[in-house]
């Protein structure tokens, strides 16, 4: 069965600092890749998504994403942080073959200080 | 759009009663998921529908849990009798067919079992 790993669970960052969350899966078919967001209080919602052509996705609110397929990842960055941005940021994959199945990373917690 | 309803948003019960979770989705999505939420971590797949009929629930605990999606729209998660563990937040998603893997979600359920 596939995994999705996110080995940063917890990001402290000041405004303005750049910042890459880590996602890394382990599936030896072809993928779609998603970044899920929940804002404090709020619901998960999608940030980006990539299924195919350009490995870097951007997404809503500033958001980028760049899968490289040779080392099974799916980053997420951001050049600049805001205060607004402090959330709990999940990745996660689907299999082409898997329908609408979704299997998420463990989260990555990310607080930015004013 | 209206969004994913879920009801209750919070439920506090003793171990061995049974509790009961309901979901709306978004009209005109078929597909409907419930996932468990535990602290910390990402989103676990309990079951998945598509219009009616549930076409992933290996991951469903069969002894205590049952859920049901009549009419293909509405949905209910049971747990009887609740144990400890199964203190955690349920989430509902909901998507439709021609999105792949992008997901709606609702506010959850926070369950907290004493």
């Amino acid at each position: 069965a596939q995994s999705v790993s996110q080995h940063n669970h917890h990001v402290i960052l000041s405004e303005a600092a750049s910042l890459e969350l880590g996602c890394n899966y382990s599936y030896g078919g072809t993928v779609n890749l998603f970044w899920y967001v929940q804002y404090p209080g709020q619901h998960l919602q999608l940030l980006l998504k990539y299924f195919s052509g350009d490995p870097l996705v951007k997404g809503i609110k500033g958001f980028e994403a760049e899968f490289i397929k040779s080392k099974f990842s799916f980053n997420l960055r951001k050049p600049s942080v805001q205060w607004s941005d402090t959330a709990e940021y999940f990745c996660a994959v689907n299999p082409n073959n898997a329908g609408n199945m979704l299997t998420f990373g463990g989260g990555t917690r990310l607080m930015v200080k004013p | 759009e209206a969004g994913v309803v879920q009801s209750p948003r919070y439920k506090i019960i003793e171990k061995k009663q049974p509790v009961a979770f309901w979901c709306n989705p978004i009209s005109g999505h078929n597909t409907l998921y419930w996932y468990l939420q535990n602290l910390g971590q990402g989103p676990e797949l309990l079951i998945r529908y598509e219009n009616e009929e549930a076409v992933d629930d290996s991951q469903l605990p069969k002894d205590r849990f049952s859920a049901e999606r009549l009419k293909g729209v509405d949905s209910t998660l049971k747990i009887q009798p609740a144990e400890l563990g199964d203190s955690a937040v349920y989430l509902c998603a909901s998507s439709p067919p021609t999105r792949i893997g992008e997901q709606f979600f609702g506010p959850g359920t926070r369950l907290t079992v004493l």
